[in-house]
């Protein structure tokens, strides 16, 4: 057990719908990372938050957006849902910024999302 | 543009065996090397880590990575495959020139038979 939980475990909508992810990161971690695995894609790195301020931007839609509460949980909020959306999405955290440093990340067990 | 190779998608081995799961990447500068497993239907967990120094790295449940600056490869490596070893591998690098992106590769796919 990483001590990263997400929930819900599984999420099953329809196209155009809007849906939200959460994570709660380890005790003591100030950053989270969310990241999108699809068979096509691979892991694709969305965003990351430090100490409740955005802090990298990867491969993120503008249907996606994300933000980091005072109490260090975070959520992804994603939008006007299409098929290709679906995948699992991941929740990572680490104690620093990660910018450039030596940081593990520890991974959630992942929220599968189905738009069917 | 960095990027991470696994070259093989699938990598096949006999408990017991030796096992050897390569990765290659193209980033500049002295980048941070990391290895991930992902058991099914959950989230990766970190095996090891290269930050500096010796070259062979050792990280949980018996495996090491062995770095290489002139080949920029970052194999990955166990003495004695088991059965449970069987999972997907991700080889993982973040540029350690400011970047803040980890970049992983498509992963590989261990199967060790009994």
């Amino acid at each position: 057990d990483s001590g990263v939980t997400q929930t819900p475990k599984h999420l099953i909508t329809a196209t155009g719908q809007r849906v939200t992810l959460r994570c709660s990161p380890r005790s003591g971690d100030l950053s989270v990372y969310w990241y999108q695995q699809s068979l096509d894609q691979g892991l694709q790195f969305l965003i990351q938050y430090y100490n409740g301020e955005e802090r990298a931007k990867g491969n993120i839609l503008e249907r996606f957006s994300a933000q980091q509460f005072p109490d260090l949980h975070s959520e992804l909020n994603l939008s006007s849902l299409e098929l290709g959306d679906s995948a699992l999405y991941f929740c990572a955290s680490s104690v620093g910024k990660g910018t450039g440093g030596p940081d593990t990340q520890y991974f959630g067990p992942g929220t599968r999302l189905t738009v069917l | 543009a960095q990027s991470v190779a696994q070259p093989e998608d699938q990598v096949n081995v006999a408990e017991g065996n030796p096992l050897t799961v390569k990765c290659t990447y193209s980033v500049s500068g002295n980048p941070y090397l990391f290895w991930y497993v992902q058991y099914p239907n959950r989230g990766l967990q970190f095996l090891l880590k290269y930050i500096t120094g010796d070259n062979l790295v050792k990280g949980s449940y018996g495996f090491e990575a062995e770095f290489n600056k002139s080949q920029t490869s970052f194999h990955l490596k166990k003495p004695s495959a088991l059965v449970s070893d069987s999972a997907l591998y991700f080889c993982a690098v973040r540029d350690r020139t400011g970047g803040f992106k980890t970049i992983f590769g498509a992963g590989t796919r261990l199967f060790v038979k009994a």
